[in-house]
């Protein structure tokens, strides 16, 4: 079965100082996708960043970027320029592309942006 | 387009009893997925719904059980209530196979057993 593990519970940091969130996984498959999700008070989980597994360059969106080491099972994410706005919880997730087409949740960030 | 919504957003029930959970799935989505999110933890996969069938199920008991209806609407319906039921209950839909395309998420129904 696959795992996600995220080893930071809390992080604070900053505004506009950049923050890497960890993450390690583990499933003996090759092929899969990863992602990164956000959620703020509001409870509802956002879609941050995703990256395909055969893909090897790293997936970027605006201001977030992951490095994405497959052969160690690591899937980081890096915020740069940290706005209040990014203060929430960030969950890892993992989906198979074979058989449980479920997401895999890590146990969560929770990441405080100060002023 | 509103999304993924849910209903209701909050619930008080007491042990024994029976909830059900609604879920509308984004505009173009068929494929329905309930998490449950115990606080300060990551959610947890439930079951999910396709063309108004089971696909694949976590590990929950039972008591636990679904439906998808035709118009892709799902409900989540969890009998016996237990004090450990009381979780965030958090619905997701996607297109067609759903891995690897983004899944949308509602807000959530937070359920209280007392």
């Amino acid at each position: 079965a696959q795992t996600v593990t995220q080893s930071q519970p809390e992080m604070s940091v900053q505004e506009a100082e950049t923050v890497t969130l960890s993450c390690t996984y583990d499933t003996s498959e090759s092929n899969y996708y990863l992602f990164w999700y956000k959620q703020p008070p509001s409870r509802q989980m956002i879609l941050v960043i995703r990256q395909e597994a055969y893909k090897q360059q790293n997936a970027t969106e605006n201001r977030f970027s992951v490095n994405f080491q497959k052969a160690a099972k690591s899937f980081s994410l890096k915020i740069s320029d940290s706005q209040l706005g990014d203060t929430a919880m960030y969950f890892c997730a993992f989906i198979s592309i074979q058989g449980a087409q479920k997401l895999v949740f890590g146990q969560g960030t929770r990441l405080t942006i100060n002023p | 387009d509103a999304g993924v919504t849910q209903s209701p957003t909050h619930l008080i029930k007491t042990r024994g009893q029976q909830v059900t959970l609604r879920c509308s799935p984004k505009s173009g989505h068929d494929t329905v997925s309930w998490y449950q999110q115990a606080l300060g933890q990551g959610p947890q996969f439930i079951f999910q719904y396709y063309e108004e069938e089971e696909r694949q199920r976590g590990n929950f008991p039972d008591r636990f059980s679904g439906h998808q209806f035709p118009n892709y609407s799902s409900e989540l319906n969890v009998n016996a209530l237990l004090l450990g039921d009381s979780a965030l209950y958090l619905c997701a839909s996607s297109g067609g196979t759903g891995f690897g395309t983004e899944a949308f998420f509602g807000q959530g129904t937070r359920l209280t057993v007392v």
